[in-house]
């Protein structure tokens, strides 16, 4: 089993729509955790990071844990044409805050 | 406040040389961390580094080196060079401090052609 895996996507959503990315983590441990927007030709950009159980918001981004379940979400709300990306989750590896896994990406394409 | 910075952003190498990729971080953060994406493997943790040590590695083969300078600039260095090889290299600094960690900055990127 992969350490972090992403539904796979593409994910294609209409404007104004939300977006609901989801990611799930096989390290039960794992306390940190994150979403990276990736354009296309660009890199990564971090946009949020949940260390809690529950939900964090950040302008039109939820992001949305449970330990539990060992589940993170990143929902985008009034998706944008501009929000059209790969978003990627990411993990801290076993034994290391500091060497993150990152899932495959999700690719978003918001339509207008 | 300046960014991540790498040089070259773009290189072309054939099979069996080496290169050398540069890394400057944002000013302040002292852990500096590589990656390479490929579309196949996706992002990969190569090595990090903190006040000039390694502290993490990738399960990467020794052909992949770095090592950072009292500055907190890095370089990686590939040797030996395969098809295989050619990516985007990425470079990501951090604050590296309590919750921050692993809140990454990266740079551009180097992307390697390796013919």
């Amino acid at each position: 089993q992969k350490e972090v895996e992403q539904n796979s996507g593409p994910l294609s959503v209409p404007e104004g729509a939300i977006a609901s990315l989801n990611c799930t983590y096989s390290d039960r441990v794992s306390q940190s955790f994150f979403w990276y927007r990736q354009y296309s030709g660009k890199s990564p950009e971090l946009i949020m990071s949940i260390y809690s159980n529950g939900d964090k918001e950040d302008g039109r981004f939820t992001a949305q844990l449970n330990k539990a379940s060992q589940y993170v979400s990143l929902l985008i709300r009034d998706s944008q044409p501009s929000d059209s990306a790969t978003y990627l989750c990411a993990v801290p590896s076993s034994g290391s805050a500091r060497q993150l896994t990152f899932g495959s990406g999700t690719q978003l394409t918001v339509l207008p | 406040k300046a960014g991540v910075t790498q040089t070259p952003r773009y290189l072309i190498k054939t099979r069996g040389q080496q290169v050398t990729l540069s890394c400057s971080p944002i000013s302040g953060h002292r852990s500096v961390s590589w990656y390479q994406q490929t579309p196949g493997q996706g992002l990969q943790f190569l090595f990090e580094y903190f006040s000039e040590t390694q502290r993490n590695k990738g399960n990467f083969p020794g052909r992949f080196s770095g090592r950072q300078f009292s500055n907190s600039r890095s370089e990686m260095n590939v040797s030996t060079l395969e098809l295989g090889d050619s990516a985007l290299y990425l470079c990501a600094s951090s604050l590296d401090l309590g919750e921050h960690t692993g809140e990454l900055f990266f740079g551009e990127g180097s992307r390697l052609t390796v013919l």
